[in-house]
């Protein structure tokens, strides 16, 4: 079974800091890596995902991460916050295939709180 | 283009109740996942439907619990006498098509949040 850890619940910065958010996965196959965003009041949106290639993925809104194999780990970073990047992110992966990969499997999510 | 609706946004019932939960695909998709998210942990996997099929029921719960995509119509996730642990966000996702690999991107609704008192 997959499952997906984010070791911070929430973190609070300020306008200009840099981002770094953790995410560890277990799982024993070959995985699809995403990051999705809530804003407040709004639908989970898709920042971000990898499939195969390049293991540095950049996405919308200046957010890029980073797939290192070695440390199933896909973090998430943006080299300097703005107060609208307030919201809570979700990392989330799935099998690259086979039976039931359709399922995503999330980690429990980051709140992130940008103080102007 | 209008992305993935649910309704209604926040639902409150008392125990016993049933709850009705409504999600409309994004346009030309034919694919819904349904997804509950308990209060403290991450969004869990419950069902995934095609227009008249159920092809994975796995992640819902015995009992009290179905789902439905009607030929015409929304998906409705029905859950029958709540309970106080029924209490969570229930996100429904959708794709416009799944090649039996997982880089189908899903498209996430902005949940319902169902309170049961």
């Amino acid at each position: 079974a997959q499952s997906v850890s984010q070791h911070n619940h929430h973190v609070i910065l300020s306008e200009a800091a840099s981002l770094e958010l953790g995410c560890n996965y277990s799982y024993g196959g070959t995985v699809n890596l995403f990051w999705y965003v809530q804003y407040p009041g709004q639908h989970l949106q898709l920042l971000l995902k990898y499939f195969s290639g390049d293991p540095l993925v950049k996405g919308i809104k200046g957010f890029e991460a980073e797939f290192i194999k070695s440390k199933f780990s896909f973090n998430l970073r943006k080299p300097s916050v703005q107060w609208s990047d307030t919201a809570e992110y979700f990392c989330a992966v799935n099998a690259d295939s086979g039976a039931g990969s359709y399922q995503l499997t999330f980690g429990k999510g980051t709140k992130l709180s940008v103080i102007p | 283009n209008a992305g993935v609706m649910q309704n209604p946004r926040h639902l409150v019932r008392r125990r016993g109740q049933e709850a009705r939960l409504r999600c409309s695909p994004m346009k030309g998709h034919s694919h819904v996942y349904w997804y509950r998210q308990l209060p403290e942990e991450g969004l869990k996997f419950m069902v995934y439907l095609q227009k008249e099929n159920i092809i994975d029921e796995s992640g819902m719960p015995k009992e009290r619990f179905s789902a439905e995509f009607p030929k015409e119509g929304p998906s409705i996730l029905r859950i029958q006498q709540v309970v106080r642990g029924d209490s969570a966000a229930y996100f429904c996702a959708s794709s416009p098509l799944w090649t039996g690999a997982g880089t189908d991107t899903q498209y996430f609704g902005p949940g319902t949040r169902l309170t049961v008192l």
